[in-house]
């Protein structure tokens, strides 16, 4: 079955920028979409279609793609960033969604 | 304002079934699909499947086909998710979530989360 992959842990000071990695086979045929979920709380969509920022989401969180990795940066990052993200994509025919096994950020 | 609130809690025992509701409410429930997410303590976000509400289509991940059904009462707006045979290893939170046809398929809307834990 198809996976993404993405790193357990990142760690950064505040003001610091963050990037976290999602890499997959299909990433160049199928958009990107990352999750930022806070312990207790159901996920909340920070960006759609690779690099897109869904209304009310803070201009400090951005995407990008280059071939089979996608990257979420978070710019300047705040203690209030600190969580887990997810990437979630779809297998090449675009049948089946998969999530990356999640990305601990912490803010040091 | 838009949302999707879900069904409570729920402690079933292994080889039982569980059916977990979620009801929208702030915009049209048949234009939006509705997909169903599960996340083990600790653990990952795992995608179990879409339904279509208008049509009633539905699409299941791999691991699930077999065990899983989702269903929809459009009169009350609400979708379903059973899972049938549980075990323990099906104990987790599981989550509805529209899909935004505006923002290329993501997951813009989800439910609070049902607790499903199966123990004898």
């Amino acid at each position: 079955s198809y996976e993404l992959t993405q790193p357990p842990s990142v760690s950064v000071s505040p003001g610091q920028t963050a990037r976290i990695t999602c890499s997959g086979d299909a990433l160049p045929k199928q958009y990107a979409y990352w999750y930022q979920q806070k312990p207790g709380q159901a996920p909340v969509l920070v960006i759609y279609k690779d690099s897109e920022r869904p209304s009310g989401i803070p201009e400090r969180f951005s995407g990008s793609s280059s071939g089979t990795t996608v990257t979420l940066t978070i710019s300047g990052v705040q203690a209030e960033d600190e969580a887990d993200y997810y990437c979630q994509s779809a297998d090449s025919s675009g049948t089946y969604k998969v999530f990356g096994g999640g990305t601990k950020l912490t803010v040091l | 304002q838009v949302q999707l609130v879900q069904s409570g809690a729920e402690v079933k025992k292994p080889g039982a079934s569980v059916k977990v509701s979620c009801k929208a409410s702030g915009y049209t429930f048949t234009s939006y699909d509705i997909n169903w997410v599960r996340q083990a303590t600790g653990q990952g976000l795992e995608w179990m499947g879409w339904m279509n509400p208008n049509s009633g289509n539905t699409g299941y991940a791999q691991k699930f086909q077999g065990r899983v059904t989702m269903t929809r009462n459009t009169s009350i707006s609400t979708a379903y998710m059973e899972l049938s045979s549980l075990r323990s290893e099906d104990t987790a939170v599981y989550y509805c979530a529209r899909v935004a046809r505006h923002l290329l398929d993501a997951f813009d809307i989800w439910g609070q989360g049902t607790m499903v834990t199966v123990s004898s």
